[in-house]
């Protein structure tokens, strides 16, 4: 089954300075990962997404990911972290069975920028 | 494009009541997905639509139903609320076209039952 971990709940970094926000995934064939951003109130924005190619991923927002298959990670950066980045951030995978797919999503992790 | 809408945004119910959330998806759109969202059990996955036909069911109780129309809308309702389906209801459109994939999310559906 496929899954993804974030094992941090929360990420506190001062504004400026370059953030991570770790995910690793579990999967059986070619991953396809997500993240995604949800702001207080409101629903889940796309960042990003890792098909094939490249194994760094540039996102809205000025936001990155990298993927790295011998760790089975996909973490999310950005080289200065700006207050208004403080939010809940979700790792996904799609997970597919026949004809339909869903998003597996990790537990999230709450990013807190300070000033 | 707009994108998907979600109404209505709130919704109190009292346990014993059924409800009926509607999805508007993003204009092209064929693939809807609904979500419950919850503190204790994170995201979860309920069904999906696509073309009128239910492709997949999460694993929620018969209570959690849904359906698509020809114009992609989708509609879920829940039967005989409990305390427990008190949850941020989210809805997703996809175009499904190529290998991406990716979801676009509405602002979800706040319900609460009481």
């Amino acid at each position: 089954a496929q899954s993804v971990a974030q094992p941090e709940d929360q990420v506190n970094v001062a504004e400026g300075n370059p953030l991570t926000v770790k995910c690793t995934y579990s999967v059986s064939g070619n991953p396809y990962l997500f993240w995604y951003v949800q702001y207080p109130n409101r629903g889940l924005q796309f960042l990003l997404k890792y098909i094939t190619g490249d194994n760094l991923v540039k996102g809205s927002y000025g936001f990155e990911a990298e993927f790295n298959k011998s760790q089975t990670s996909f973490h999310l950066k950005k080289p200065s972290a700006l207050v208004s980045d403080s939010a809940l951030y979700f790792c996904a995978v799609r997970d597919q069975v026949d004809s339909s797919y869903k998003l597996i999503f990790g537990s999230g992790t709450r990013l807190l920028v300070r000033p | 494009k707009a994108g998907v809408t979600q109404t209505p945004r709130y919704l109190i119910k009292t346990r014993g009541q059924q409800v009926t959330l509607s999805c508007s998806p993003i204009s092209g759109h064929r693939s809807v997905s609904w979500y419950q969202q919850t503190p204790g059990q994170g995201l979860q996955f309920l069904f999906e639509y696509f073309s009128e036909t239910q492709r997949n069911k999460g694993n929620f109780p018969g209570r959690f139903s849904g359906r698509q129309f020809s114009n992609s809308r989708s509609e879920m309702n829940v039967s005989t609320l409990e305390l427990g389906d008190s949850a941020l209801y989210l809805c997703a459109s996809s175009s499904r076209q190529g290998a991406g994939y990716e979801q676009y999310f509405g602002p979800g559906t706040r319900l609460t039952v009481t």
